[in-house]
């Protein structure tokens, strides 16, 4: 079965230093990666994926990810955090090859301090 | 692009009535939607999967006779909740995946607050 895991309930950083929300994954085969964002009473917004290709993946906002085969990881890095960044963050996994069910993480709330 | 709504946004009920919120691809086509229930402060658990002209594909525990979904076009989803308890009372998102579209990612809906008093 397939997992993701976000080891962080929050980070803490403060604006204009750089961040970083980790997740670990664990799927059969090659993984197609996701970062997600929510604000508060909201659904879910796309950030940036890992398909194939070049591991460090660049998306929204000035966010960028890298996905790490050995360590299976694709960790979450901006190099200057806002104070409007501050929300909830969700790593996603799921096989690859096609649509196939989608696994998210427990989620990291990024709190931004100014 | 690529938005999906859903309404209603936010809604209150009576324990044992039931509760229709409709999921909406707005500019793209939907073949597959998917419905998910959030906790506070936990992830998304996966409901089902509604794939449009045909049954959902509910996940292991998720009652099929009380989460009752039906996608009756590419671009409408719907989930009822019927006899609704106060445990129901959670956060429902659905997403959708563009038909026509080489990307992989889900689009999210805003979310349905429910509410079973």
């Amino acid at each position: 079965a397939q997992s993701v895991a976000q080891p962080e309930d929050q980070v803490n950083v403060a604006e204009g230093n750089p961040l970083t929300v980790k997740c670990t994954y664990s799927v059969s085969g090659n993984p197609y990666l996701f970062w997600y964002v929510q604000y508060p009473n909201r659904g879910l917004q796309f950030l940036l994926k890992y398909i194939t290709g070049d591991n460090l993946v660049k998306g929204s906002y000035g966010f960028e990810a890298e996905f790490n085969k050995s360590q299976t990881s694709f960790h979450l890095k901006k190099p200057s955090a806002l104070v409007s960044d501050s929300a909830l963050y969700f790593c996603a996994v799921s096989p690859a090859g096609g649509y196939q069910k989608v696994t998210f993480g427990t989620g990291t709330k990024l709190q931004v301090i100014p | 692009g690529a938005v999906v709504s859903q309404h209603p946004s936010w809604v209150i009920c009576k324990s044992g009535t039931s509760v229709k919120i409709e999921c909406r691809s707005l500019d793209f086509q939907a073949t597959t939607m998917f419905w998910y229930r959030q906790f506070p402060k936990q992830s998304l658990m996966l409901m089902a999967t509604s794939n449009e002209g045909s049954k959902a594909t509910y996940e292991q525990g998720v009652e099929k006779d009380k989460f009752l979904i039906n996608h009756a076009s590419l671009t409408l989803s719907t989930l009822t909740v019927t006899s609704a308890h106060p445990e129901d009372s959670s956060f429902y998102i659905c997403s959708a995946r563009d038909a026509d579209g080489a990307s992989y990612e889900q689009y999210f809906g805003p979310g349905t607050r429910l509410t079973v008093t």
